[in-house]
């Protein structure tokens, strides 16, 4: 258990579907990771929010839309996806954007596009 | 470009040592980071060096050379539940996290 939960654990949707996905930590951290990890690649980051404050965003495509409403939950908003995004999403915290900081991660969602 | 390169997969026996590498090529660095990911579970943190040397904790170890763009990561007593994929990061200049694609480590009995 490393502080930082995800839901659904699974996920199989179709192309036309929208879902979300949801991350809590229970850290106290300031900010939070949404990564793509696909098999035998490395992780791709895809957005870092620090206080609720989007800062960064790596040329991810607008059908993931992140949302950060405070600074314990991030969510993350599918919707016309392809069947290559899919692949296991985590989420990760840490004290401080800067990444010399550990993170923790969460258990990830397994998503599958039909 | 930024390269993190590591073994796709290694195997071990229990009560055995390995030693995972992983070497970089990074516009600068910040510091390195090992990562423990068991099959569908959360990476956890191992260890993070920032300067030349070796570093123990336990039964894990972790090494840097700095001049070499060179690390390892050496388990020692291994168990069966060490099986696992080792995720290599780096902090580059700008300290930006550049991840390695992960060793798989099979334990055999």
């Amino acid at each position: 258990e490393t502080g930082v939960t995800q839901t659904p654990r699974h996920l199989v949707m179709g192309m036309t579907n929208k879902k979300s996905l949801k991350c809590e930590q229970h850290l106290g951290h300031n900010a939070m990771y949404w990564y793509k990890q696909s098999a035998k690649k490395p992780l791709e980051l895809m957005f870092v929010y620090s206080l609720e404050e989007r800062v960064e965003n790596n040329s991810v495509p607008s059908r993931f839309s992140p949302e950060c409403p405070n600074s314990s939950h991030l969510f993350l908003h599918l919707h016309t996806l392809q069947p290559e995004d899919s692949a296991l999403y985590l989420c990760a915290s840490s004290q401080d954007p800067g990444n010399y900081n550990e993170q923790f991660f969460g258990p990830g969602t397994r998503l599958t596009v039909l | 470009g930024q390269n993190i390169d590591q073994p796709t997969e290694m195997t071990a026996t229990e009560g055995a040592i390995v030693q995972i590498n992983c070497t970089y090529q990074t516009s600068g660095f910040n510091g390195l980071f090992w990562y423990q990911q068991h099959a569908g579970e959360a990476p956890t943190f191992l260890s993070y060096n920032v300067l030349d040397g070796l570093e123990e904790k336990g039964r894990f170890s972790s090494f840097l050379s700095r001049s070499k763009g060179y690390s390892y990561l050496l388990l020692k007593e291994l168990q069966m539940k060490d099986s696992a994929s080792y995720l290599c990061a780096v902090v580059d200049s700008n300290y930006q996290l550049i991840w390695g694609a992960g060793t798989k480590l099979i334990i055999k009995p």
